[in-house]
């Protein structure tokens, strides 16, 4: 049983345009979900993480919707960048304990 | 050392033999996690330590797998009878309690032929 439910499996957008990355989860206990960025040949590096009792979550270009009643949840990259290619990870977890990780988004941004 | 170091960084091994990979965690956390990343996926959780000890094992695949961290700061994962299933790389993660971020290190790249 696949607890998290990650979309699309590989992204292309141009330079300066927005990446959407989406998740669903199944566990109504979990409540602290963040997103990793991971690079070739590195560990996942934590992004942004947001707790249900908000509904969006903004960090420089990268905001995390929330829709609890929905289980459902999204990364946006705004002005995303060629360095900004990597495969990202969404995540779900009890109180920021043991993860349960979606399997990943490509992301290529083309110059 | 800044972050969560990891060795070796890649380990070939034949079929059937041990292995052990190593984690040294950030100084200072308290919380350590090892988990599976095999290709394509997302990594799988396999086990937590709160200090010294095992809190949640419930990822180990079965009996072949074993972790030990002694003195609450290094961590050593350890594989019995090696099967070609077991090829992935392993993360660990360490962070300074159970509820703040995880810092994860670059893993071991484990090839079993």
């Amino acid at each position: 049983q696949q607890q998290v439910k990650q979309s699309p499996q590989s992204l292309i957008v141009q330079k300066g345009g927005i990446s959407i990355i989406n998740c669903a989860y199944e566990n109504t206990a979990f409540d602290y979900f963040p997103w990793y960025q991971q690079f070739p040949g590195k560990g996942p590096a934590l992004l942004i993480a947001i707790r249900p009792d908000v509904s969006e979550k903004k960090e420089g270009r990268f905001t995390i919707s929330f829709n609890k009643s929905a289980k459902q949840f999204s990364l946006h990259i705004m002005d995303s960048q060629p360095g900004d290619s990597a495969t990202y990870f969404c995540a779900a977890s009890v109180n920021a304990g043991k993860s349960t990780f979606g399997d990943g988004t490509t992301l290529t941004v083309k110059p | 050392g800044a972050g969560v170091s990891q060795t070796p960084s890649n380990k070939v091994t034949e079929k059937g033999k041990y292995v052990e990979l190593r984690c040294d965690p950030i100084s200072g956390h308290t919380a350590l996690y090892w988990y599976r990343q095999s290709l394509g996926q997302g990594p799988e959780f396999l086990i937590y330590f709160q200090g010294t000890g095992a809190a949640d094992d419930s990822g180990l695949p079965n009996d072949r797998f074993f972790a030990v961290r002694p003195e609450g700061s290094v961590s050593t994962l350890k594989i019995q009878r090696t099967e070609r299933g077991d090829s992935a790389v392993y993360l660990c993660a360490s962070s300074q309690t159970r509820v703040t971020e995880a810092f994860f290190g670059q893993g071991t790249r484990l090839t079993v032929v």
